[in-house]
Formats: structure tokens, sequence, C-alpha cells
């Protein structure tokens, strides 16, 4: 099993819409990361989270704890947002805080 | 700054040939890293280093070697080129345990 595990995989949305990604996590943990990789390959980071929620403009990353679930939430998506979005861990008996991915969710967003 | 750099972008080897994948920042991060991306799997680590001098094999290790001379460098060397090592791979940084990654553009390895 997964320790990371992402859904959807695949997500097509209509531009305006409100967009959802989960992720569940199986290990303790430090802090998690949603990373967001575009089609060009490019790798960036979007959140690094310990608790509650973090907003960036119209990004929303929750996290909570006891359920070992984050999501990451999208207000009024735009075809720009179209990526790939990449959930991962920091395992907190890991060594030296390496990150664990999940396999990430792919969103295409339509005009 | 430029950030993380990664140098090739793409290269084609055939099998059983070396070569070094290049990384440098400018941050002044201690923390380096070298993943591999494939079809349908996450990012797997390969190599990590918390600073010059010190490295330490993540999950996929087998066939890479690494080095930290210095603080803004960490080369990946392929050994013998194998075809399973044909991959997508990304160098990245931090300044410690609990800070954001830095991600460098990634090679492209194919391996015939």
């Amino acid at each position: 099993k997964n320790e990371v595990e992402q859904s959807p995989q695949n997500l097509t949305a209509q531009e305006g819409e409100f967009i959802t990604i989960n992720c569940s996590y199986s290990v303790g943990i430090s802090a998690l990361h949603w990373l967001q990789q575009h089609p060009g390959g490019g790798i960036v980071s979007l959140f690094m989270l310990s608790s509650g929620k973090k907003k960036h403009g119209r990004l929303i990353a929750t996290i909570n704890i006891q359920e070992k679930h984050s999501s990451l939430h999208i207000t009024a998506s735009h075809p720009r947002d179209s990526a790939v979005y990449i959930c991962a861990v920091q395992n907190y008996g890991g060594s030296q805080g390496n990150l664990i991915f999940g396999k990430g969710t792919k969103l295409s967003v339509k005009p | 700054n430029a950030g993380v750099t990664q140098t090739p972008k793409f290269q084609v080897l055939k099998t059983g040939q070396s070569m070094t994948l290049q990384c440098a920042q400018d941050m002044n991060h201690e923390y380096m890293s070298w993943y591999r991306q494939d079809p349908g799997m996450g990012l797997r680590l390969i190599h990590y280093s918390v600073g010059a001098g010190i490295t330490d094999q993540g999950e996929v290790p087998n066939g890479y070697n690494v080095s930290r001379s210095t603080t803004e460098d960490f080369p990946l060397r392929l050994l013998s080129a194998a075809p399973s090592q044909t991959s997508v791979y990304f160098c990245a940084s931090r300044r410690g345990v609990y800070y954001e990654q830095y991600f460098g553009p990634g090679t492209r390895l194919t391996v015939t």
C-alpha cells in the first residue's frame, strides 16, 4: 500500500469551477507539501503545512492531522491552473525529514 | 538568484556508458536531493546530502553515486548506464529540514 494516496488521479473541470484534490497518508508526519508540476516539467512548491489551513491567492490547503488527510482547493479555476498537483509528506520518523511523494493528480481546466 | 540549475536538459546514453548529471544552487542551502520521476510513480529519492561532505542513500540508490564537496554543487554519477535508468531526474535543495524544497528544471535521460 502506498504511504501517500491522492485522489482523483485525473480531473477535468470547466473554467470557473471550484476544485478539490485530496491526499491521504498512512505515516506519522512532521509536515505536508503541495507541489505543482507544469506541462513543461518544472516543479514548484505551493504550500508546506503542519496544521490548519494556508491560503495563497486562489489556492487553499488544509490538513487534518488526526484524520491523516489534506486537501488542496482551487477557487475560480482557470486554464493556466492545468498541471499535475503532487502531495508529499515529510516522514516524522524518517531520515532527515525526506519527502514521500504521491503519484500526483493531473488537472485539466477547459475554457 | 538562479535558484537550482541542472545540466544537461536532455541526454541519450548507450548501455554501459557513464555520465554525471550536474546540479548547483546559489541559495546557500544545506540540504540537497536527487530524485527520479517515472511514469505512474511518484518522485523517488536516490541520494541526499545534509551538508558539504555528508551524503546518504535514499530509496533507489543502486547504480548511482554522489558527492558533495561544496555547499553549491551536488553531482549525480551514473556508473554504468542501464535502460532501467531511463527517467527524468530532478535535483532539489532546501534551507533545512522544515523548509520548502526548490527544484531544478530536470534532466531527461534515455538509455538505449
